[in-house]
């Protein structure tokens, strides 16, 4: 089964201070990477993909990937408290069939501590 | 900004009846994506639609369920014979294409209740 691992947390950051994110990933094939943010009743929302191994910033947000160790990671930095949030890690994972479909990470819940 | 959009919002059902939920993707989009979330749980993938048919399809996405694009702008996943364990999140999503980012856009769900 081809999955996409991530600590579910909570994982509780100061406000003001760089809360990191990571997911693995199993099929060595994967070429997109995604996070999404994802309120409580909410639909995700994309705030980054990434493609290439390296950083990738936007804004507050850095993006690293590292396809050797199957490794994506999130950094959002000067954390506000409306970053409270859950981040979803979403690999497109190639099918048997030669299919991409995009499939995420169980999620991490983030709280940021005014 | 282009959207998703997704009806109904909210649809309570009884156990065994069919419902059909409803989603108008971005308009220069052309993969067409079902997934689901119950609740506390994390969002599974569906079925994707290319080309008005299925690309690729979950072990979830068993004879109960189908989709269909009847018109040019609809995508709508059918739900027949609904099972208390079909109470969820369902997103509809689109996507630009093979050939470029793979981004999928969301839309706000629609959350069937059965009863």
């Amino acid at each position: 089964q081809k999955e996409v691992e991530q600590n579910s947390g909570p994982l509780s950051v100061p406000e003001g201070a760089i809360a990191s994110l990571n997911c693995t990933y199993s099929d060595r094939g994967s070429q997109s990477f995604f996070w999404y943010r994802q309120y409580s009743g909410k639909s995700p929302e994309l705030i980054m993909s990434i493609y290439s191994n390296g950083d990738k910033e936007d804004g507050r947000f850095t993006a690293q990937l590292n396809k050797a160790s199957q490794y994506v990671s999130l950094l959002i930095r000067d954390s506000q408290p409306s970053d409270s949030a859950t981040y979803l890690c979403a690999v497109n994972i190639i099918s048997n069939f030669g299919n991409e479909k995009l499939t995420f990470g169980t999620g991490t819940r983030l709280t940021i501590i005014p | 900004e282009p959207e998703v959009t997704q009806t109904p919002s909210h649809q309570v059902t009884q156990m065994g009846q069919e419902v059909i939920l409803r989603c108008v993707p971005i308009s220069n989009h052309l993969y067409f994506y079902w997934y689901r979330q119950i609740l506390g749980q994390k969002v599974e993938f569906l079925v994707s639609f290319y080309n008005n048919e299925i690309s690729e399809k979950s072990e979830i996405f068993d004879d109960q369920f189908s989709v269909e694009r009847p018109d040019g702008s609809n995508f709508t996943l059918k739900i027949r014979s609904t099972k208390l364990e079909d109470s969820a999140m369902y997103f509809c999503a689109s996507s630009g294409g093979r050939g470029n980012t793979g981004e999928l856009f969301f839309g706000e769900g629609s959350r069937l209740t059965v009863l």
